[in-house]
Order: C-alpha cells, then sequence, then structure tokens
C-alpha cells in the first residue's frame, strides 16, 4: 500500500524565516512519481512540483527548493525567506501505478503553514 | 490560464435534490479525471478514477449510486451528487491528467466546488 506522511500538522514562522515541511512517503513500486501542491484559504490546488523516482536531483525554483532522497524515502520542501503570501496548506503526493493504465495519487495530510508578518 | 476548469465552485442544495459538477480539461485531453472530496482541515480522499468511454472506478467505501460519475468525451467529466444530504457537505476536486508530450504524468487540478447541503 502507498502511503505519505506529513507529519508537521501547523507550522508557523515569522516572516522571511526559512522552513522546511517534511515529507516521508512510502511504496514498493520502483517506478513512482512525487509532487508537492499548494492550497491557498480559497481552495484550489497549485502545483508546484513533480519528481520521478529515478531523478534524485534536488530542484531550486526562486525560493522553493526540494530534497529528494531515495535512501530516506523523503522528499522535504523548504522555502526560503518565507513571505506571509506563502501561507496555505502544502500537501505532498505519491503517484504510483495501480494497474490497468490507470496511476493513484495518494496525498499526505497536509501541513498549514502561517507565515506572521 | 486555467488548465482544468470546475464549475461550479459553490452549491447551496436542499437536501434530497441532486447536484451536478463539472470538470473541464481546456488545452489537453485527458482520458483520465479523478474525483476527490476534501473534508476541512482534512487530506483528499480519492472517490473515484474516471476514464473516458468506460465505467468510473470508486474507492472503497464510495457509493457508486450516490455519486454518478460520467466521463462521455476526452475533455469533461461530471459528478453528480444524487438526493444529496447535509453529510455530502463538503469540497470535491477533480484532476485531469495530461499524457501527452511533456506533460506526461502531470496532473492538473480544478478549483474544486464547495457543496452545502441544507
Amino acid at each position: 500500500a502507498q502511503k505519505v506522511t506529513q507529519a508537521q500538522t501547523e507550522i508557523s514562522v515569522v516572516e522571511k524565516e526559512d522552513v522546511t515541511l517534511d515529507c516521508v512517503y512510502e511504496t514498493r513500486d520502483t517506478t513512482y512519481y512525487l509532487f508537492w501542491y499548494k492550497q491557498p484559504p480559497s481552495g484550489e490546488l497549485v502545483f508546484l512540483i513533480r519528481r520521478n523516482s529515478f531523478d534524485e536531483q534536488n530542484e531550486i525554483s526562486g525560493r522553493y527548493s526540494w530534497n529528494f532522497q531515495k535512501s530516506t524515502s523523503s522528499f522535504n520542501f523548504t522555502i526560503t525567506a518565507s513571505q506571509v503570501v506563502d501561507s496555505a496548506v502544502y500537501f505532498c503526493a505519491l503517484s504510483t501505478y495501480s494497474g490497468a493504465g490507470s496511476y493513484q495519487l495518494t496525498f499526505g495530510k497536509g501541513t498549514k503553514l502561517s507565515v506572521i508578518p | 490560464g486555467a488548465v482544468v476548469s470546475q464549475h461550479p465552485s459553490r452549491v447551496i442544495c436542499k437536501s434530497g435534490t441532486s447536484v451536478k459538477i463539472e470538470c473541464r480539461s481546456l488545452d489537453f485531453q485527458a482520458t483520465t479525471m479523478f474525483w476527490y472530496r476534501q473534508f476541512p482541515k482534512q487530506s483528499l480522499m480519492l472517490m473515484a478514477t474516471s476514464n473516458e468511454g468506460s465505467k468510473a472506478t470508486y474507492e472503497q467505501g464510495v457509493e457508486k449510486d450516490k455519486f454518478l460519475i460520467n466521463h462521455a468525451s476526452l475533455t469533461l467529466s461530471t459528478l453528480t451528487v444524487t438526493s444529496a444530504h447535509p453529510e455530502d457537505s463538503s469540497f470535491y476536486i477533480c484532476s485531469a491528467r495530461d499524457n501527452t508530450g511533456a506533460r506526461h504524468e502531470k496532473l492538473f487540478f480544478g478549483s474544486g466546488t464547495q457543496l452545502s447541503v441544507l
């Protein structure tokens, strides 16, 4: 079975602080995809990043960076110099092949980030 | 612009009525779409996988007759909540998979529908 654990339920930081959101996943598949999504108060899910299981390169996009480590089954997300607009719920998700050409996406429970001005 | 359009964004209905939610992929064909349900301060729970031209695959515990899914075209999937009751009140989100070119295995989400059943 697939499982995604986001141990941090809520995090509060002061603006300009760096913050890391943890994500640990479980799967027996050797091929899978990992995602991070942002859900602002308005509700829509905003795609942030997708990483496939064969690409362990860390990625940086502006103030966002991701650290993928297969050895520890982790895919952590760091926001540098946080801003109030970063306040949202962040979901980590795992996509695995479920047969018959279908993939199934399993979400973590999300981490609510509050950035205090 | 939005890649997946979900409509309506908010709906309030009386108990016993049916509500239809539409999910459209705007600039790609989506053979597979997914419907999720999210309770307040909770994660997204997959309800069903919608495949164009075939019956939807429902997750365990989701009532097929309650949540009707139709995926009649490569760009449209609909979720109908039949005989809605207050316990069906929730946030429903659809997503569509783009399997073309550089966006292979990329999922796009709709903006969600907040259903409130009185």
